[in-house]
């Protein structure tokens, strides 16, 4: 069982938006702004494409952003592209020994 | 840019010792936190640990004291060692780091990954 929860899957149309939630705890997600988000294609390396919540690496397209609300982190990704089929990893630091903790993965389909 | 390439054996047998290096091309390994991730097929990611280049660690208690991770500055290289090894530990193991802040907690930049096969 992984310490952040993701939904197992989303889906939505090109041209739409969706949005990921990645819930933690007070002792993570909810109490520091070290909350990243990967996007990872079949066969593949993971990709940071936010990071420190909300922050865009040099080159990820303005399509991704990242949010905090409470104990829940979001991604969104709005004019949903095919090329955005993939699975989305979030991951938090913890005060907890693990130190870094990763959610369970969400797989965006694109209808 | 930095790079990172993950080498060593496919194939371990169970009760035996994994040991991956990776090398860091195209920048320094100086002033930086060096990391290995892990990912069972079919499953989600796993942060194993990290070094930091003055060879300070820290490590995921789950792996139960069978880690360590170690630094070569002159070689440019760091290295990963489970020992005790089982089913449970074959994955495609991840080296990781950033290098646009010096932090442990997120990684911007990913070796390939290599697979390994916990099998007799």
């Amino acid at each position: 069982q992984s310490a952040l929860t993701q939904p197992a899957s989303v889906s939505g149309s090109p041209g739409q938006s969706i949005t990921i939630s990645c819930t933690g705890t007070s002792s993570d997600v909810g109490g520091y702004n070290y909350v990243s988000w990967y996007q990872q294609h079949p066969g593949k390396a993971p990709k940071v494409i936010i990071y420190e919540v909300s922050n865009r690496p040099s080159g990820v397209f303005n399509r991704f952003s990242g949010s905090k609300s409470g104990n829940t982190a979001s991604l969104t990704i709005s004019g949903l592209q095919a090329e955005d089929e993939a699975d989305y990893y979030c991951s938090s630091y913890t005060t907890s020994s693990t130190l870094v903790v990763f959610g369970g993965g969400t797989k965006l389909t694109v209808l | 840019q930095v790079q990172l390439q993950e080498s060593g054996p496919e194939l371990v047998k169970p009760s035996e010792t994994l040991s991956l290096t990776c090398s860091v091309s195209g920048g320094s390994i100086n002033n930086y936190y060096w990391s290995w991730i892990r990912q069972p097929p079919g499953k989600g990611l796993e942060w194993i640990g990290y070094v930091y280049y003055s060879g300070r660690t820290n490590y995921n208690p789950s792996l139960k004291g069978r880690v360590t991770i170690s630094v070569d500055t002159s070689k440019s290289q760091f290295s990963l060692k489970v020992t005790s090894v089982t089913a449970a530990d074959t994955a495609v193991y991840y080296c990781a780091t950033r290098t646009t802040l010096i932090t442990p907690y997120d990684f911007e930049i990913w070796g390939q990954g290599t697979m390994v096969t916990v099998s007799s």
